[in-house]
């Protein structure tokens, strides 16, 4: 089984900021079988990114997936007040799912 | 409109049994494998279970199997998990989410889960005494 590992814990920003959150896979991912969801507050999660960089529907453009084999990222070009939320990145493509841990982004 | 609505949830005893439902509207039911997801109070995402569209294939993660049964009913555009054997730790969110971009492995002849795309809002399971 496959364990994604993100980084960091936590990460401290302001609106306007450039985000990159790390996720690292234990061993390769194929076929680029990486997701990233955002989950707010009282909230369900929500699909961001596939294929580690194919966009959800609706979802802004200032959101974007990078990288393959063991190495990904989630890139948020300028924080909006609403991107303050945790992120978990995501394996599938197997016959189990595999969340990492999450990644807080708090306004600093 | 995707809609996924579980329900179902409350607080049982260790040891007992629950079963959630999850009611599915505003796409093919049928056309789509399915998922429940948990996640404890104040933690992360953990997947839990995964059914494909005819019910051919099941998964579980270690920490459920053979305490938990996930089924579906195509014909009431509904799924199911049925939780016996309950555990404090078992206490947590579940979701339901719709499965996409899963395939076919015709070496093994299963199904291989996909990304999740629509979630419901959950159903809070509380197992204590």
């Amino acid at each position: 089984e496959i364990v994604l590992t993100q980084s960091p814990g936590t990460l401290s920003l302001s609106p306007g900021d450039r985000a990159t959150l790390s996720c690292r896979a234990s061993q390769s991912v194929s076929s680029n079988y990486l997701a990233w969801y955002q989950q707010k507050p009282g909230q369900a999660p929500r699909l961001l990114i596939y294929g580690a960089s194919s966009r959800a529907t609706d979802i802004p453009d200032r959101f974007s997936g990078s990288g393959s084999g063991t190495d990904f990222a989630l890139t948020i070009s300028r924080l909006e007040p609403e991107d303050f939320a945790v992120y978990y990145c995501h394996h599938y493509g197997s016959s189990t799912g595999t969340f990492g841990q999450g990644t807080k982004l708090e306004i600093k | 409109e995707v809609q996924l609505v579980e329900s179902g949830g409350g607080l049982v005893q260790p040891g007992g049994s629950l079963r959630l439902s999850c009611a599915a509207s505003g796409f093919t039911f049928s056309s789509y494998s399915m998922n429940w997801v948990r996640q404890a109070p104040g933690k992360g995402l953990e997947w839990v279970s995964y059914i494909s569209t005819s019910s051919s294939t099941i998964y579980y993660a270690d920490s459920v199997k053979g305490r938990f049964t996930i089924s579906r009913d195509n014909a009431k555009n509904s799924l199911y998990l049925q939780m016996n054997s309950l555990r404090a730790e078992d206490t947590a969110i579940y979701y339901c989410a719709r499965d996409r971009g899963g395939y076919y492995d015709i070496l093994t002849g299963h199904y291989r889960g996909g990304y999740f795309d629509s979630w419901g809002q959950g159903t809070l399971v509380t197992v204590s005494s």
